[in-house]
């Protein structure tokens, strides 16, 4: 068990600029969420896939956002023209069922100047 | 709706002494209740959870938690605390849905020498 990884760890980005991220869960998991957590605060749901299908999306995600799972392994997260509200540190987890306990990864901390 | 208090936003033990961290949840029916910890830089590793049965639930590193549905509570405790239980917790709740987690804030544990 490999645990969940994310890449990059930390990014440096212009506003305006386009972001993405990677995530990589447990192996044998068939859902995956992303998370945003801000300073101070606990995390906030964005999205979650079960295999390769986007479940559902959180408000927070907005036009700017896209995330992809796309052979129900590896996810990314895009983030188009990024604003400096954008900055925050983005979670992925991921779970063998729904309901099921579900495991962090590292974190992606994003920092737009 | 769920939601998930953590009243202390921030708490100083000295080493050796006993630990209680409070939270408090809104769910309807019987909920599923987990502890997180988060050191920094790190990702949110789960300490104990709580799905049925045994209201008593035991943890890793010590930890202990007890859910109480007549006060809507899941308290983490742990009866001697260590320089490197440092950290932040977060507790959190299965929503409605069944797939996203909802948290609290958050509860920054101080270790005093």
């Amino acid at each position: 068990d490999t645990g969940v990884s994310q890449d990059p760890r930390h990014k440096i980005t212009k506003r305006g600029q386009n972001v993405t991220f990677r995530c990589d869960p447990i192996s044998e998991h068939n859902r995956l969420y992303w998370y945003r957590q801000t300073l101070g605060q606990g995390p906030e749901f964005l999205t979650y896939f079960q295999n390769e299908a986007q479940l559902e999306k959180s408000r927070l995600l907005s036009d700017r956002f896209s995330a992809e799972r796309p052979k129900g392994s590896f996810s990314t997260l895009e983030i188009q023209r990024t604003e400096q509200g954008d900055s925050a540190m983005y979670l992925c987890a991921s779970s063998l069922n729904q309901g099921e306990t579900q495991y962090f990864g590292p974190g992606t901390r994003l920092l737009v100047l | 709706a769920q939601s998930v208090t953590q009243p202390d936003i921030h708490i100083t033990v000295s080493e050796g002494a006993s630990l209680e961290l409070r939270c408090n949840y809104s769910y309807g029916a019987t909920p599923y209740l987990f502890w997180y910890v988060q050191s920094p830089g790190q990702g949110l590793q789960l300490l104990l959870k709580y799905f049925s049965g045994d209201t008593l639930v035991q943890g890793i590193k010590g930890f202990e938690a007890e859910f109480k549905r007549s006060q809507s509570s899941f308290n983490l405790r742990k009866p001697s605390v260590h320089w490197s239980d440092a950290a932040e917790y977060f507790c959190a709740v299965v929503g409605d849905s069944n797939y996203q987690l909802i948290w609290g804030a958050g509860t920054k544990l101080i270790i005093k020498p």
